[in-house]
């Protein structure tokens, strides 16, 4: 149980376009879902929480309008990259808990984003 | 300011044997603790939470312990094989349900 996948597993694209991430909890409904961003060799770092039905909240020196964030189901969150330069090519994941259990999180495989 | 810290070196250690990660933290009052194990390319898969009223949790071959006044917690693997070679991360959250990652420690474990 608790299963977490996010398509696609990995993207390149041409610097200017926009990339959609897809985040998606299996077999369980997720009020709450994270988005990070990692680049090698550092740590997760949190770029917003996304609620069902609402505005995600996003971090500290996060661009909301650059990093779209839609949370329109109990099971899908997307994450769409808009006008991606090659700055913004690092590791995307995404975690959910479980309405159940708020305490944990459970990650998403992530997807690797290239730009050009 | 908030810090996590964890070993950035690499741990190598020789199967069979124990490993043990620490996690120290300082400017945090941390309602619970995390330590989430990642691979390469992937993302981090949850191992073990332990709480602030609680000393120590076992599940398996793995052990946490959580000591608030050192503000430190501890990780061992114990008869520890090839397979548990990857990062492990520890996470705090102070309250609500958002985690800050400390930068891993690597852990190789050698035949």
């Amino acid at each position: 149980g608790a299963v977490v996948s996010q398509h696609p597993s990995w993207v390149i694209c041409k610097s200017g376009t926009s990339v959609k991430i897809e985040c998606r909890s299996l077999d369980f409904q997720a009020t709450t879902m994270f988005w990070y961003r990692q680049f090698p060799k550092q740590s997760l770092m949190l770029m917003a929480t996304s609620n069902e039905g609402s505005k995600a909240t996003y971090e500290q020196g996060v661009e909301k309008d650059k990093f779209l964030i839609n949370h329109a189901s109990l099971t899908l969150s997307t994450l769409t990259v808009t006008s991606a330069h090659p700055e913004d090519s690092s590791f995307y994941i995404c975690s959910a808990s479980d309405s159940g259990d708020t305490d944990t999180q459970y990650f998403g495989p992530g997807t690797r984003l290239t730009v050009l | 300011s908030q810090k996590i810290e964890q070993n950035s070196e690499a741990l190598n250690i020789q199967e069979g044997k124990t490993a043990t990660l620490t996690c120290n933290y300082t400017n945090y009052s941390p309602a619970y603790l995390q330590w989430y194990r990642q691979d390469p390319g992937r993302g981090p898969v949850f191992l073990l939470l332990i709480r602030e009223n609680e000393k120590e949790k076992r599940k398996e071959r793995l052990k946490v312990t959580f000591d608030t006044t050192l503000k430190q917690s501890l990780f061992h693997i114990t008869a520890s094989q090839p397979a548990d070679s990857a990062t492990y991360l520890c996470a705090l959250t102070g309250g609500g349900n958002k985690l800050t990652f400390g930068t891993g420690t690597q852990l190789k474990v050698e035949l």
